[in-house]
């Protein structure tokens, strides 16, 4: 079955990066684009990007445009948020979705001084 | 930016009929996507490319679209169904960018 396992909770310092990993398995992973989501506490679904992972294409909200960059490695089915120039208000779960169908469990992102 | 606008709550007695609607321009020509999210856990989709329903979710979810609304309809809501849900489509510009909905909480009682 589509499985997609994300890595454990982060606690970064304002200004920051975080990197977030998505691990695929029970499909092809270049066959469905992955798209990346966020959800603030207490908030609604933030939609962040998305990837080709076959040819690596990327689109992002222009809201993160700056800020936000979304890669892959298909040797391990593997996909990857980077968040950049961290705001206390970028705490928040932050979840992959395979194309709109599959989630995965969602990561925790702390922004604390 | 282009903005999905849903009402911010729908109640519902259990065994009536509640319709979540999602008002967007581009849905014309863009399918609309529907997810339940209920309290603490990861969002499911109950339904997909307008009309779609995906295996393993009730009958009783089914999507509908007319011009720029989309609309999610419960028929014969359970209590199980209390839930926040969320509509999420793209745009019609040459690179497509995504978007949710507002979110609609449905209260079943």
């Amino acid at each position: 079955q589509v499985q997609l396992v994300q890595s454990g909770a982060e606690v970064k310092k304002p200004g920051a990066s975080v990197k977030v990993s998505c691990k695929t398995s029970g499909y092809t992973f270049t066959d469905y684009y992955m798209h990346w989501v966020r959800q603030a506490p207490g908030q609604g679904l933030e939609w962040l990007g998305w990837i080709n992972p076959n040819s690596g294409a990327t689109i992002y909200a222009q809201k993160f445009q700056d800020r936000v960059t979304l890669t892959r490695d298909t040797s391990v089915s593997t996909a990857y948020m980077e968040l950049s120039r961290l705001r206390f208000d970028d705490t928040a779960l932050y979840y992959c979705v395979r194309e709109a169908y599959d989630w995965g469990q969602g990561t925790l992102v702390t922004v604390s001084s | 930016s282009y903005e999905l606008t849903q009402p911010p709550s729908v109640s519902v007695s259990p065994g009536q009929t509640a319709r979540i609607t999602c008002s967007g321009d581009a849905l014309p020509e863009k399918y609309a996507y529907w997810y339940q999210q209920k309290s603490g856990q990861a969002p499911v989709l109950v339904s997909y490319e307008d009309i779609k329903r995906p295996s393993g979710i009730p009958e009783r979810f089914s999507g509908s679209s007319s011009g720029t609304l989309a609309t999610l309809t419960i028929r014969g809501a359970q209590v199980e169904d209390e839930a926040d849900y969320y509509c999420f489509s793209t745009d019609n510009s040459g690179k497509p960018s995504y978007v949710f909905g507002t979110g609609t909480k449905v209260t079943v009682l």
